[in-house]
């Protein structure tokens, strides 16, 4: 199965900060990607697939990069609807699996 | 508008069963993959299982033999069968849309969440 460490597993911030979350994969997985973020108590919402394409509404201060071994999300400019629990998953190959999350808290 | 919308979800001791269904609207349901997705307890997201527009399905190694995912598409309905449940299997799960083709992201298309406890 292919491995996502996903790091850091939590992160502290102040609105107008860029963040960056990375997920490590093992094996490879190209650009197949996707980060969400998840609120309590509602549904995942995706922000970005294909390592850096983002999901139609979602904010330009989103953006992905990264291939093969190394992923990054970056949220510049950290608002306050910002904070939130992230996930990437990888759909290279079944099963699917997800980092174990990172939660940016204030 | 794309709707996803999942019920079946409640109480069930070890060993018994469900059937979660996800009933869809809004775009041609036969024609995209289909995935289950839980959130347990103080953990994180957890990809359960998918069914292809082919009708091609695939399962986390935990599950297998267990859980059995479905779709109808003449009532555009995905379905999970849920037998043997572990405690482990206590979470909530969501249904989602992905892409259909040989590497399949997702969609920004996701259920409301069905609540599965497993207890006695």
């Amino acid at each position: 199965d292919i491995q996502m460490t996903q790091s850091p597993s939590l992160l502290s911030a102040s609105v107008g900060d860029r963040v960056t979350i990375t997920c490590r994969a093992s094996p490879g997985i190209s650009n197949h990607v996707a980060w969400f973020q998840q609120k309590p108590g509602k549904a995942p919402k995706s922000l970005i697939f294909a390592a850096s394409t983002l999901q139609g509404g979602v904010p330009s201060r989103f953006s992905g990069s990264g291939s093969g071994t190394e992923l990054t999300l970056t949220i510049t400019s950290l608002q306050p609807e910002d904070f939130a629990t992230y996930y990437c998953q990888q759909y290279h190959a079944y099963p699917w699996t997800f980092g174990q999350g990172t939660k940016v808290e204030i | 508008e794309v709707q996803l919308l999942e019920s079946g979800g409640g109480l069930v001791q070890p060993g018994g069963s469900l059937r979660l269904s996800c009933a869809a609207s809004g775009f041609t349901f036969s024609q995209f993959v289909m995935a289950w997705v839980r959130l347990a307890p103080g953990k994180g997201l957890e990809w359960v299982s998918s069914i292809a527009d082919t009708g091609r399905t695939f399962y986390l190694d935990s599950v297998k033999g267990r859980l059995t995912i479905s779709r109808d598409n003449s009532r555009n309905t995905l379905y999970l069968h849920m037998r043997s449940l572990r405690d482990e299997d206590t979470a909530v799960y969501y249904c989602a849309m992905y892409r259909p083709g040989d590497y399949q992201p997702p969609y920004d298309y996701w259920g409301q969440g069905t609540k599965v406890t497993v207890s006695s």
